[in-house]
């Protein structure tokens, strides 16, 4: 049972490339989130989806698009990547069973962005 | 919106008690969780409370006060595998998102 799994583990990147990352989740989660983390900065939300085919903004969206087309992925794309993308990203999951279901997070994606 | 507030590091012995608080303020709330997170890893659930009052886990403690918009995580008979940043995070009524605050980092020395 892989749980979340998040590819590629690393990348770099110079201003004005493109990148997707990917999330796979095995569990069968409806829910599935995009974080980015920078130090004294905390986990921050990026965008996320409530359900195959939909996907809604987070606290800190511009920059990113997302895609959910099948219930088990959630793709997180950077269309034209700048130095402050430089992060390491999390995606998420978690189930509906209640408000205590917690998030069960990939092992991150560490961009750098040159 | 979402204020989450916690202190940012903090230093312990092995076999000794640390507590680390965290104070929130938020339009809705559904909940507020305790995450640990090991440098370089990923975040892993510890603690889930709710309703008022202290939800006990092994050597692991949370408590709930949302009156005071306060939590608080015991950490008991520390190890030094203990070491790591502690993440408070409070979920949105509103929406169900989950806000997380800047993690407190905990170093246990011998």
């Amino acid at each position: 049972n892989a749980g979340v799994t998040q590819t590629p583990k690393f990348r770099v990147l110079k201003t004005g490339q493109s990148m997707t990352l990917l999330c796979a989740q095995d569990m069968n989660h409806e829910y599935m989130y995009w974080y980015r983390q920078d130090p004294g900065m905390g986990l921050r939300l990026i965008h996320y989806s409530v359900g195959e085919g939909t996907t809604a903004k987070g606290e800190v969206p511009d920059g990113y698009n997302v895609s959910r087309l099948k219930k088990q992925n959630f793709l997180l794309g950077l269309e034209s990547a700048a130095p402050s993308q430089t992060s390491v990203y999390f995606c998420a999951s978690r189930d509906l069973t209640g408000a205590n279901s917690p998030l069960h997070f990939g092992n991150g994606t560490r961009l750098t962005v040159t | 919106g979402q204020n989450i507030d916690q202190p940012t590091e903090m230093t312990a012995t092995e076999g000794a008690i640390v507590q680390i608080n965290c104070t929130y303020q938020t339009s809705g709330f559904n909940g507020l969780f305790w995450y640990q997170q090991h440098a370089g890893e990923a975040p892993t659930f510890l603690s889930y409370n709710v309703l008022d009052g202290l939800e006990e886990k092994g050597r692991f403690s949370s408590f709930l006060s949302r009156s005071k918009g306060y939590s608080y995580l015991l950490l008991k008979e520390l190890q030094m595998k203990d070491s790591a940043s502690y993440l408070c995070a409070v979920r949105d009524g509103g929406n169900n998102r989950l806000a997380f605050g800047k993690g407190n980092q905990v170093v246990v020395i011998p």
